[in-house]
């Protein structure tokens, strides 16, 4: 079965400060995906970006990148020029590709950060 | 495009009660899932459904029972409440292709007293 660990329970940074979440997994899969949600106090959950195992190229949205390590099982999110919206929960998430269960989603325990004026 | 609605957006049972969780989806997705989300633990996957009339226990499923008679709805239910089972529930449905992108839910809250 995979693991999701997110060691850091909290973390705090002044606005325009960069971040770095960090995710750690356990699969025996080669083919998957991973994910970063983001949940902001509303409760919605909002898909921030999303990496293919099978890509080398790490993914970025505009201010929000990743560092993917598949040797070292590690997908860590790097919050750039961070903003008081981007205070919130955040969630890593992982995904085999294909199969029976594919698209189950194992989520991380989540990472509260807050962004301070 | 209303996208994933949940209904009620709060709840609070007593014990022993029973009680039905609202999912539907208007975006044509195969797969819908429930799951619940608890202080410090993530968001686990209670069951799920790959297509209508299709279900599958998630990594929690005791306690709750689905059904898939529609494309579009997605319904959880309680038999008997019980007050571990006080959480937040979130629906999530996608494509059964690619880009597994899942989207959710507003979400709902349930206590049982």
């Amino acid at each position: 079965a995979q693991t999701v660990t997110q060691s850091q329970p909290e973390m705090s940074v002044q606005e325009a400060e960069t971040v770095t979440l960090s995710c750690t997994y356990d699969t025996s899969e080669n083919n998957y995906y991973l994910f970063w949600y983001k949940q902001p106090p509303s409760r919605q959950m909002i898909l921030v970006i999303r990496q293919e195992a099978y890509k080398q190229q790490n993914a970025t949205e505009n201010r929000f990148s990743v560092n993917f390590q598949k040797a070292a099982k590690s997908f860590s999110l790097k919050i750039s020029d961070s903003q008081l919206g981007d205070t919130a929960m955040y969630f890593c998430a992982f995904m085999k590709h294909g199969g029976q269960g594919a698209q189950k989603l194992v989520f991380g325990q989540g990472t509260r950060l807050t962004i301070n004026p | 495009n209303a996208g994933v609605t949940q209904t009620p957006k709060f709840q609070v049972l007593k014990t022993g009660q029973s009680m039905t969780l609202q999912c539907a989806q208007d975006m044509n997705h195969e797969y819908m899932s429930w799951y619940r989300q608890d202080p410090g633990m993530g968001l686990r996957l209670i069951h799920y459904s790959v297509g209508a009339g299709i279900t599958d226990q998630g990594e929690v499923p005791n306690g709750y029972n689905v059904s898939r008679s529609t494309t579009e709805d997605f319904p959880l239910r309680l038999l008997s409440a019980a007050p571990s089972q006080t959480s937040v529930y979130f629906c999530a449905s996608s494509y059964g292709q690619g880009p597994y992108e899942q989207y959710f839910g507003p979400g709902t809250r349930l206590t049982v007293t």
